[in-house]
């Protein structure tokens, strides 16, 4: 347990379905990530939240749209996805301080999603 | 940008002895953080070991040691002593610090398999 929390951690939405993943930290970190996880690839980042502004977005289709309401929560919010969308979803968060120590990132266990 | 780069998509080792991952990146910043991150098939990403940069001694943790080469920009990670619930994916992760979203790269990951 690392201290970051995903929810559900599996699904399984149709293309003209409408879903949110969630993810919960208690770490009191002040940077959040969603991340999307395929085989044979890179972790791809898709967003990052710094004291709940968005301050990335790596060209993510709007199809995916995050939220995030405080520095605790961070929501990605699906519709209209397709086939190719199916990977694991990684959320993380991170203490951005410019430098100083400990600035590692603590990921949750990720929502499995399948597009069908 | 950033890259990272693992050139070995999977590795075995016996248990009880000893395994390498290579990892190389490129950058041409001079503060940086690297991370190996482990992956096991519950899929929580959990930190292995971190290395500062400015820092020239390797950094050590239990079993898993780093050989950090800052001018050739090598950072492998040494498994000593390998033990079943190592086997796991292991990621090579760079991080450029900010105060506005610490940016994290990650590398395409090494399947490690340790056989009893």
């Amino acid at each position: 347990e690392t201290g970051v929390t995903q929810t559900p951690r599996h699904l399984v939405m149709g293309m003209t379905n409408k879903k949110s993943l969630k993810c919960e930290q208690h770490l009191g970190h002040n940077a959040m990530y969603w991340y999307k996880q395929s085989a044979k690839k890179p972790l791809e980042l898709m967003f990052v939240y710094s004291l709940e502004e968005r301050v990335e977005n790596n060209s993510v289709p709007s199809r995916f749209s995050p939220e995030c309401p405080n520095s605790s929560h961070l929501f990605l919010h699906l519709h209209t996805l397709q086939p190719e969308d199916s990977a694991l979803y990684l959320c993380a968060s991170s203490q951005d301080s410019g430098g100083r120590m400990n600035t590692e990132a603590f990921f949750g266990q990720g929502t499995r999603l399948t597009v069908v | 940008a950033q890259t990272v780069t693992q050139s070995q998509p999977e590795m075995s080792v016996q248990e009880a002895e000893t395994v390498t991952l290579s990892c190389t990146y490129d950058t041409s910043e001079n503060n940086y953080y690297l991370f190996w991150y482990k992956q096991p098939p519950s899929r929580q990403m959990i930190l292995v070991i971190r290395q500062e940069a400015y820092k020239q001694q390797n950094a050590t943790e239990n079993r898993f040691s780093v050989n950090f080469q800052k001018a050739a920009k090598s950072f492998s990670l040494k498994i000593s002593d390998s033990q079943l619930g190592d086997t796991a994916m292991y990621f090579c992760a760079f991080m450029k610090p900010s105060n506005t979203g610490n940016q994290f790269y990650f590398g395409t990951g090494t399947s490690l398999t340790v056989i009893p």
